[in-house]
């Protein structure tokens, strides 16, 4: 069955302090991977986008993420975490040939001053 | 640049009433999805429309229908509301059904049944 794992529910740093939210999949498919982050009351934006050549794809506000095919994982890592980066964060995937994200649970990111 | 809009913003409805939910995507998209978003949950998929079809549907009983209209926008109707159907609706749209470039995300609405 396609699924999406993410198994930290909430992670707390502090603000200057790298952070790496993890994501593994499960999908039959050649998987497009996405990281996208809400804001509370918000929609989700998104930050970055995986489906072909270098493993290590660089997003928006300062945040990366690496696809290990061997593991099943696509995680999210920012080098210094600035206070306005709380949020939830959501790892998806989606494939050609299908039309759904299945989205994860989401990792809802604290930041201390 | 006018990204994915959604009305109404909030809404509260009764057991067993209807509601619709309105969309209009990004500025040059013609395909949009909508998803369920339960409190604490990751959104789930409802349902995909491109060129005013539904394209693709997730695990969603037939009380969930939509419509896509000539000019891309879109909607969501809810019959027969039950209490979990509380969530906030989310609509996304993109250049094309399943584009690997992510899809862009409205601000949703919240709808609270009660």
């Amino acid at each position: 069955a396609q699924s999406v794992t993410q198994p930290d529910i909430h992670i707390t740093v502090s603000e200057g302090a790298s952070l790496e939210l993890r994501c593994n999949y499960s999908y039959g498919a050649t998987p497009y991977l996405f990281w996208y982050v809400q804001s509370p009351g918000q929609g989700l934006q998104l930050l970055l986008k995986y489906f072909s050549g270098d493993t290590l794809v660089q997003g928006i506000k300062g945040f990366e993420a690496e696809f290990k095919r061997s593991q099943s994982s696509f995680n999210l890592r920012k080098p210094s975490v600035h206070w306005s980066d709380a949020a939830e964060y959501f790892c998806a995937v989606g494939a050609q040939g299908t039309y759904k994200y299945i989205f994860g649970t989401g990792t809802r990111l604290k930041v201390l001053a | 640049d006018a990204g994915v809009t959604q009305s109404p913003t909030h809404l509260i409805k009764t057991r067993g009433q209807q509601v619709t939910l309105r969309c209009s995507p990004k500025s040059g998209h013609d395909t949009v999805s909508w998803y369920q978003q339960a409190l604490g949950q990751g959104p789930q998929f409802i349902f995909q429309y491109y060129e005013e079809e539904e394209r693709q549907r997730g695990n969603f009983p037939d009380r969930f229908s939509g419509h896509q209209f000539p000019n891309y926008s879109s909607e969501l109707n809810v019959n027969a509301l039950l209490l979990g159907d509380s969530a906030l609706y989310l609509c996304a749209s993109s250049l094309a059904p399943g584009s690997r470039d992510g899809y862009t995300f409205g601000s949703g609405t919240r709808l609270t049944v009660v």
